[in-house]
């Protein structure tokens, strides 16, 4: 069955980075588009960017753009989201999800913590 | 950027009530538009795309309508489990956008 397992929360300080991993398996990895989402507390969900596991062409979100990046690894099928100059406003839960007419399966989210 | 605007952002409702939630798109998405429901601490479960057709496992009280800019999600009769927080999602055009969400929560 097809399975999106993310990396673990993470705390970290403002302007520091954060890079998190979501790993697929259960379908062919270079197949479909990968997204991330991120909704922080008391928010709704906000689209970060996609990216081809085959290729690693990427789009990203203006609000991120400079910030985010996200790269993927075909050997583990993996795809990474790496957010820098972290700030206080970018504490949220943070999903990665394939695409397929729209968002099908979701990982089960990962817990970034800014904070001093 | 499309702007989706959902309503209500929260409502009360008792079990086999009928829910309607609303979606609204400040340009048309044709057919992509998608629903989601989310529950405390999980991540969001797709129950319709295509703005009417329900993922493989979802019961069939839940349904979608709607075109280009305005949509609805109805829950025909709800049941304990549905109670959540629901989203709209617009996916014709990047930044994908989403509603701000509908809590539904238990009379």
């Amino acid at each position: 069955q097809v399975r999106l397992v993310q990396s673990g929360a993470e705390v970290k300080k403002p302007g520091a980075s954060v890079k998190v991993s979501c790993k697929a398996s259960g379908y062919t990895f270079t197949n479909y588009y990968l997204h991330w989402v991120r909704r922080a507390p008391g928010q709704g969900l906000e689209w970060m960017g996609i990216i081809g596991p085959g290729d690693g062409s990427t789009s990203y979100s203006q609000k991120f753009q400079g910030r985010v990046t996200l790269t993927s690894d075909t050997s583990t099928s993996a795809v990474y989201m790496e957010l820098n100059s972290l700030r206080s406003e970018d504490t949220a839960v943070y999903y990665c999800a394939r695409q397929l007419w729209s968002l099908d399966y979701w990982g089960q989210g990962t817990l970034v913590t800014v904070s001093s | 950027d499309i702007q989706m605007t959902q309503s209500p952002s929260s409502l009360s409702a008792s079990v086999g009530d009928r829910v309607t939630i609303t979606c609204r798109a400040s340009q048309g998405v044709r057919n992509h538009l998608g629903w989601y429901q989310q529950q405390p601490g999980k991540a969001p479960k797709r129950l319709i795309y295509a703005i009417s057709t329900l993922e493989s496992g979802v019961p069939s009280r839940f349904s979608g309508s709607g075109s280009e800019t305005e949509f609805t999600l109805t829950i025909g009769s709800l049941r304990p489990e549905d109670f959540a927080t629901y989203f709209c999602l617009q996916y014709i055009i990047s930044p994908w956008t989403f509603g701000q969400g509908t809590r539904v929560e238990i009379k």
